[in-house]
């Protein structure tokens, strides 16, 4: 099976920083990793796919990066909104999924 | 863009089953593969299993692998998640989840449910 890391698990941070959070697969998964957007008692959002692919509608202050098994995902300029928790899901392993343990960025 | 709505969940013994339920609308149901993520409360998301647009396929994750049966009415867009013997580690909000890609694989998911809770408690 396919294990994701993420790092840091937590972070605070000021509206208008940039936040960066990195995801590390234990193999070879190409490009096949996607990023989703979680608020507290909400479903998760899609914002990026295939590593680097914004999502339709998701703001451009979001990116991603990466292949093989590190990617990043950062946000430019953070604003209120953008305090969640983020996840990164790998699908090289189709159709089995799985998704990284969460990087909650919080209020500084 | 597509909605999906959850339905189902509550409390219940351990030991009992219950059968989930997603009505999906506002998009070409039976084109897409589905998919069930469960999160338990206060952790991170865990894919659960998928089903075949026209059904001909079925995967599960290893946790729940053995008690869970997952299917779909394409006639009536919806889709079903079966859970037998139920544990009180089961307890967890379970969302259904459009897969991404049409007709293809399992990508990832692209339109969400806001998610049914269980709570397998005595």
């Amino acid at each position: 099976d396919i294990q994701m890391t993420q790092s840091p698990s937590s972070l605070s941070a000021s509206v208008g920083d940039r936040v960066t959070i990195t995801c590390q697969a234990s193999q070879d998964i190409h490009n096949f990793l996607n990023w989703y957007q979680q608020k507290p008692g909400k479903a998760p959002k899609l914002l990026i796919y295939d590593a680097s692919n914004l999502e339709k509608g998701v703001p451009s202050r979001f990116s991603g990066s990466g292949s093989g098994t590190d990617f990043t995902f950062t946000i430019n300029s953070l604003q209120p909104e953008d305090f969640a928790t983020y996840y990164c899901q790998q699908y090289d392993n189709d159709p089995s999924l799985t998704f990284g343990p969460g990087t909650k960025v919080a209020i500084k | 863009q597509g909605q999906l709505v959850e339905s189902g969940g509550g409390v219940v013994q351990p030991g009992r089953s219950l059968r989930l339920s997603c009505a999906a609308s506002g998009f070409t149901f039976s084109n897409f593969n589905m998919h069930w993520v469960r999160q338990a409360p206060g952790k991170g998301l865990e894919w659960v299993s998928v089903i075949w647009y026209d059904g001909s396929e079925k995967y599960y994750g290893d946790s729940m692998k053995g008690r869970l049966t997952i299917s779909r009415d394409n006639a009536k867009n919806m889709l079903y998640l079966q859970i037998n013997s139920l544990r009180p580690e089961d307890t967890a909000v379970f969302y259904c989840a459009r897969d991404m890609a049409v007709i293809k694989g399992s990508y990832g998911m692209d339109v969400w449910g806001q998610g049914t809770t269980v709570v397998v408690s005595s």
